[in-house]
């Protein structure tokens, strides 16, 4: 069966400092990947998404996605974190059959310390 | 212009109550989604609908039901509302079908039981 694992369930980070969020996807096929983020009482942003081709993405606020096929990760990093960044972060990944499904991970809580 | 919006932000209600949340998209989306996120933060789809038509429909309880009167408007009536109905309950939208843009998420609606 399809699922996304974000094995990080809460991370903290310095301001400035770098960032690496995990995700881990299980998949039959080519997956179509998203990263979302989440600031609170809000709804979810699209970040980034990944079909094809290059396997580094770029993405929104300086986000950007790696695609690993033979690690069947999709990690998002970010050069200098701000503390605008704190929010939750989701990877979720399109499900088998074109029905426009997201399975999504657990989120991962970025805490950024000033 | 809010692209998704939902209505109400908040709602509490008592248990054995019926209501309903309202979802309007303007971004000329053909298909439109209604997931729910639970106290851990574990979102997980309930319907999807492509122009008015019924794609998905997971294993929700009946007292759910999702109606669209037409591409732009997926609105979610609960009846016979429990305790373990509380949750935000996200609509989103989607380019296509398949959902390889990505969704657009409104800002969801918090919906506390008593």
């Amino acid at each position: 069966a399809q699922s996304v694992t974000q094995p990080d369930i809460h991370i903290t980070v310095s301001e400035g400092a770098s960032l690496e969020l995990r995700c881990n996807y299980s998949y039959g096929a080519t997956p179509y990947l998203f990263w979302y983020v989440q600031s609170p009482g809000q709804g979810l942003q699209l970040l980034l998404k990944y079909f094809s081709g290059d396997t580094l993405v770029q993405g929104i606020k300086g986000f950007e996605a790696e695609f690993k096929r033979s690690q069947s990760s999709f990690n998002l990093r970010k050069p200098s974190v701000h503390w605008s960044d704190a929010a939750e972060y989701f990877c979720a990944v399109g499900a088998l059959g074109n029905t426009g499904k997201l399975i999504f991970g657990q989120g991962t809580t970025l805490q950024v310390k000033p | 212009d809010t692209a998704v919006s939902q209505t109400p932000k908040y709602l509490v209600t008592q248990m054995g109550n019926d209501k309903s949340i309202k979802c309007e998209q303007n971004l000329g989306h053909d298909t439109m989604y209604w997931y729910k996120q639970d106290s851990k933060k574990f979102l997980k789809i309930m319907f999807s609908y492509n122009n008015k038509e019924l794609i998905i429909n997971e294993t929700v309880p009946n007292r759910f039901s999702p109606k669209s009167p037409d591409k732009a408007h997926l609105n979610l009536h609960i009846n016979s509302l429990e305790l373990g109905d509380s949750a935000v309950y996200f609509c989103a939208s989607s380019q296509d079908g398949q959902g390889h843009y990505g969704y657009t998420f409104g800002s969801g609606t918090r919906l506390t039981v008593v």
